[in-house]
């Protein structure tokens, strides 16, 4: 079992850069959900997914767009990087959204010059 | 809404020492708990979890903690430290169901544990 797995490990872009995060998980797990981590900012939730088929917003989705593939699969994309969007980025999956431990991957390290 | 408050974002102790990281949550549901921690350079892993029952928790690695209802908290504790507990620790509240279900995660607090 690989768990939640994440491509690429790092990136640097130039500001209007587009790529695609991409993640993994499998668990069968129903929920899978994107954050960033910035220093001093804990965890901040930027969309979810509740099952596949389904995608909602989390606190900070502005310049982000998500894509629920399949029940395995989770792409966070930015259309258009800017530098604010520097950051460390985690997918995690879960059984269900309510009440239940998230299992992480191991990060994407995001450089926006 | 739920929210979490971890007091403190350094905490240092020397090997040996107690170990105490302070998490108070607001929720207008009955909890979820969770701790997480983090060593560099990789992601969360759950330490442990408080859902429902006995309100003291243990977890890995000698890691407990205690859900208070009262005092709206649930503090990780450790009777020794080890070097190898050096890490950032997260605690995290969800409610029992529905849209409010998400994890809402505290800011975090990093261990430094001194020889």
């Amino acid at each position: 079992n690989a768990g939640v797995t994440q491509t690429p490990k790092f990136q640097v872009l130039k500001t209007g850069q587009s790529m695609t995060l991409q993640c993994a998980q499998d668990m069968n797990h129903n929920s899978m959900y994107w954050y960033r981590q910035d220093p001093g900012m804990g965890l901040r939730l930027i969309y979810y997914s509740a099952s596949e088929g389904t995608t909602d917003k989390g606190e900070v989705p502005n310049g982000y767009n998500v894509s629920r593939l399949n029940k395995r699969e989770f792409s966070l994309r930015l259309e258009s990087a800017a530098p604010s969007q520097t950051s460390v980025y985690f997918c995690a999956s879960s059984e269900r959204v309510a009440g239940n431990e998230q299992f992480f991957g191991p990060g994407t390290r995001l450089t926006v010059l | 809404a739920q929210s979490v408050t971890q007091l403190g974002s350094h905490v240092s102790v020397s090997e040996g020492a107690l170990v105490l990281l302070r998490c108070n949550y607001s929720s207008s549901v009955p909890p979820y708990l969770f701790w997480y921690v983090q060593y560099p350079n990789q992601g969360l892993q759950l330490l442990l979890k408080y859902t429902t029952g006995a309100t003291l928790v243990k977890g890995i690695n000698g890691f407990e903690a205690e859900f208070k209802k009262s005092e709206t908290s649930f503090h990780l504790t450790k009777p020794s430290a080890h070097m190898s507990d050096a890490a950032e620790y997260f605690c995290a509240v969800s409610a029992t169901g529905g849209s409010q279900g998400n994890l809402i995660f505290g800011k975090g607090t990093k261990l430094s544990v001194k020889p």
